[in-house]
C-alpha cells in the first residue's frame, strides 16, 4: 500500500519561501507522476503542480512564477518550493500520486500539512 | 481556466436515502471528470474517475454519469459514513476543482 507523508515548517514568514517534502513509502517513486495540491482553511482544493519520476514538471499558471518542484528518486521523495508567500498561501498542503495512464487523477494522498504564513 | 460549479451547496438527507450531486463545467471536459469524498481533517479520497469508473475499493452504491459539461454523482442509499463533502475535478486542462457539495444528516 502506497503511503505519502508531507513534511514542512508549519510556520513561514511573509515574503519568504515555503518548502514541502513528500516522502513515498510502500512503493517506488519511479514510473509515476506526483502532484502537490493545497486547501486553504474551510475552502476548496487547488492544484499547484506536478513532477514526474524523470523530473519533468508542469505548474498551475496562476502560481507558475513562484513554484519549483524537484524529485530525488534515491530518497523516494519529491519537493515543492513556493516563493514570496503571503497570507493567501496559508493552507493545508497535500502530496498526491497520479492514477497511472489517467493524467491528473489523484488516487493516493498524503494526510496533509498545514502551512501558516505569518507577517 | 475551466470553472466547475456544484449544486446544491448542501444536501440534507437521512441514511438510506438517495443522494444526487451535480457538477457543471464552463466548457466541455469530455469525460475527464473525477469525484472525491472528503471528511473533516482527512485528505480527499478518489471515488470516480473519467465520469463513471469507480476507483479501487469504492462501494457499488457510488456511481457517476455524464459527459461534456454536465455530470452527476449518485449515492444509491446513504450509509452513515457517506456524510461528507464531495468535490468534482476536471483534467481536460490543468486540473481544477468544484467548490464542493456537503452531504449532511437531516
Amino acid at each position: 500500500q502506497v503511503q505519502l507523508q508531507e513534511s514542512g515548517p508549519g510556520l513561514v514568514k511573509s515574503s519568504e519561501t515555503l518548502s514541502l517534502t513528500c516522502t513515498v513509502s510502500g512503493g517506488s517513486i519511479s514510473n509515476y507522476y506526483w502532484s502537490c495540491l493545497r486547501q486553504p482553511p474551510g475552502k476548496g482544493l487547488e492544484w499547484i503542480g506536478y513532477i514526474s519520476y524523470s523530473g519533468s514538471t508542469n505548474y498551475n499558471p496562476s502560481l507558475k512564477s513562484r513554484v519549483t518542484m524537484s524529485v530525488d528518486t534515491s530518497k523516494n521523495q519529491f519537493s515543492l518550493k513556493l516563493s514570496s508567500v503571503t497570507a493567501a498561501d496559508t493552507a493545508v498542503y497535500y502530496c498526491a500520486r497520479h492514477l497511472p495512464s489517467y493524467g491528473h487523477v489523484f488516487d493516493y494522498w498524503g494526510q496533509g500539512t498545514l502551512a501558516t504564513v505569518s507577517s | 481556466e475551466i470553472v466547475l460549479t456544484q449544486s446544491p451547496a448542501t444536501l440534507s438527507l437521512s441514511p438510506g436515502e438517495r443522494a444526487t450531486l451535480s457538477c457543471r463545467a464552463s466548457q466541455s471536459v469530455y469525460n475527464y471528470l473525477a469525484w472525491y469524498q472528503q471528511k473533516p481533517g482527512q485528505a480527499p479520497r478518489l471515488l470516480i474517475y473519467d465520469a463513471s469508473n469507480r476507483a479501487t475499493g469504492i462501494p457499488a452504491r457510488f456511481s457517476g454519469s455524464g459527459s461534456g459539461t454536465d455530470f452527476t454523482l449518485t449515492i444509491s442509499s446513504l450509509e452513515p459514513e457517506d456524510f461528507a463533502v464531495y468535490y468534482c475535478q476536471q483534467r481536460n486542462n490543468w486540473p481544477t476543482f468544484g467548490p464542493g457539495t456537503k452531504v449532511d444528516i437531516k
